[in-house]
């Protein structure tokens, strides 16, 4: 079946540090892929997406490539604030499945100043 | 896009009650979908409600205690009957976007506390 596994939080950082969150998939065919992001006491909110092999999502200074080699879909952020303080969740949506996504376990990502 | 109104954002129930929670789209879709946040976990698929027939429900989740209503391509709501403090959770409605790529729409979210 489809699944997808990211890195167990928490991520602590300091402010300005580099940040990857590595994000892999099993599905067949190219499923489009997703980061959503939820701050604390809020909904998901879409971060960015991919939807075929070596695009490149990007969103409020976060990036993340379809690998398709790889099945992966690593989030990247080169400088991060207090602000991006989160939980980030990797998600996919099958080629032919409704629709409907398949959530990794979350990242808990705190950054301090 | 879609802009999904969720209702209410945010409750605490006595166990044994139940609690039914509104999920509104400002456009037509065909599919809406309801998911579950226990705390500290991701989200997890209770059911996919399609208009006009029953709702299909995901493996450990039973249409007696999560029923499901779809009465038009705009609305669904989602009951939690007869709560215990295990159904402490936030509970997502979602919709896809219609396009060449797929894309999901949150609502708020109801972060639900039985007590």
């Amino acid at each position: 079946g489809n699944s997808v596994t990211q890195m167990e939080g928490p991520v602590t950082l300091s402010e300005e540090a580099f940040l990857t969150i590595n994000c892999t998939y099993t599905a067949t065919g190219y499923p489009s892929l997703f980061w959503y992001v939820q701050y604390p006491g809020e909904g998901l909110q879409l971060l960015l997406k991919a939807t075929k092999a070596d695009d490149k999502g990007s969103n409020k200074g976060f990036e993340a490539t379809y690998r398709k080699e790889t099945t992966s879909f690593h989030l990247e952020k080169g400088s991060v604030q207090v602000s991006d303080s989160a939980v980030y969740f990797c998600a996919l949506i099958p080629a032919h499945a409704g629709n409907m996504l398949t959530f990794g376990g979350g990242t808990r990502l705190m950054v301090k100043p | 896009s879609a802009v999904i109104s969720q209702k209410p954002s945010r409750d605490i129930c006595q166990r044994g009650t139940s609690l039914t929670i509104q999920c509104q789209v400002d456009s037509q879709v065909t599919m809406m979908f309801w998911y579950r946040q226990q705390p500290g976990q991701s989200l997890t698929l209770i059911a996919t409600a399609n208009q006009g027939s029953e709702a299909t429900y995901e493996s450990g989740f039973v249409i007696d205690k999560f029923p499901i209503s779809r009465p038009n391509l705009t609305f669904s709501t989602l009951t939690v009957s007869n709560m215990s403090p295990e159904d402490s959770s936030i509970y997502l409605c979602s919709v896809t976007g219609t396009g060449q790529a797929p894309q999901a729409f949150f609502g708020q979210g109801t972060r639900l506390t039985v007590v």
